[in-house]
């Protein structure tokens, strides 16, 4: 069936580095974008990043950018979130979803819990 | 703040009807399509609405959604207990060229 499966968060001290990573099933993954959202505990959603089908098209959040990489590999039907510098209000938990038409995202992972703290 | 304003909470009796609102401007809503979400406690959300009133495969004829201008609804009939959960609406702003979420409405039914 069409999944998304999050791995990669943890505990991270302030300033340092984590790579999430997001593998997809049940579906032509080459075909869509793909984006990241996060939701910090008791807060609302808050979109991250994304990416279109060829890796050549790159959206962020001003929170995010110059910190966060998105990439996708399409040949392993995956892709990924660089997080370097790392801060606490970065802690959430991470979403990767798919985009549908008209902007909508159609597919949700299960989440990966990000905790940013000394 | 979020980008897009929604009530933060609304209740209603079991069966009865309930409608959100999400209201944005030009650069967003008022250019773009608008899609909701249903999220339940401690899960991913869910998509219930895209592109303004199209409901997915497997999502009840309960819900709709419209448009109008800057602004847009969320309509749920029929309400259960079961539909307790926060719902956003999102978009595309094309001003800032980024995906915006409206801050959540908690749905309480009675």
């Amino acid at each position: 069936q069409v999944q998304l499966v999050e791995s990669g968060g943890g505990l991270v001290k302030p300033g340092g580095s984590l790579r999430l990573s997001c593998a997809a099933s049940g579906f032509t993954f080459s075909d869509y974008y793909m984006n990241w959202i996060r939701q910090a505990p008791g807060k609302g959603l808050e979109w991250v990043s994304n990416i279109n089908q060829y890796g050549s098209t790159i959206y962020y959040a001003d929170s995010v950018k110059g910190r966060f990489t998105i990439s996708r590999d399409n040949a392993k039907k995956s892709v990924y979130l660089q997080m370097n510098s790392l801060r606490a209000e970065d802690t959430a938990v991470y979403y990767c979803a798919k985009r549908e038409s008209g902007d909508a995202f159609d597919v949700w992972g299960r989440g990966t819990m990000v905790t940013v703290s000394s | 703040q979020s980008v897009l304003t929604q009530p933060p909470s609304v209740s209603a009796a079991p069966g009865q009807k309930v409608t959100i609102s999400c209201s944005g401007d030009s650069s967003n809503i008022g250019n773009n399509y608008v899609s909701w979400y249903e999220q339940l406690p401690g899960t991913a959300p869910r998509l219930l609405i895209y592109e303004n009133n199209k409901r997915p495969s497997g999502i009840p004829d309960r819900f709709s959604g419209s448009k109008s201008g800057t602004s847009a609804t969320l309509g749920i009939t029929g309400l259960q207990t079961g539909d307790e959960a926060d719902y956003y609406c999102g978009t595309w702003d094309t001003t800032l060229s980024v995906v915006v979420f409206g801050g959540g409405t908690k749905l309480t039914v009675l």
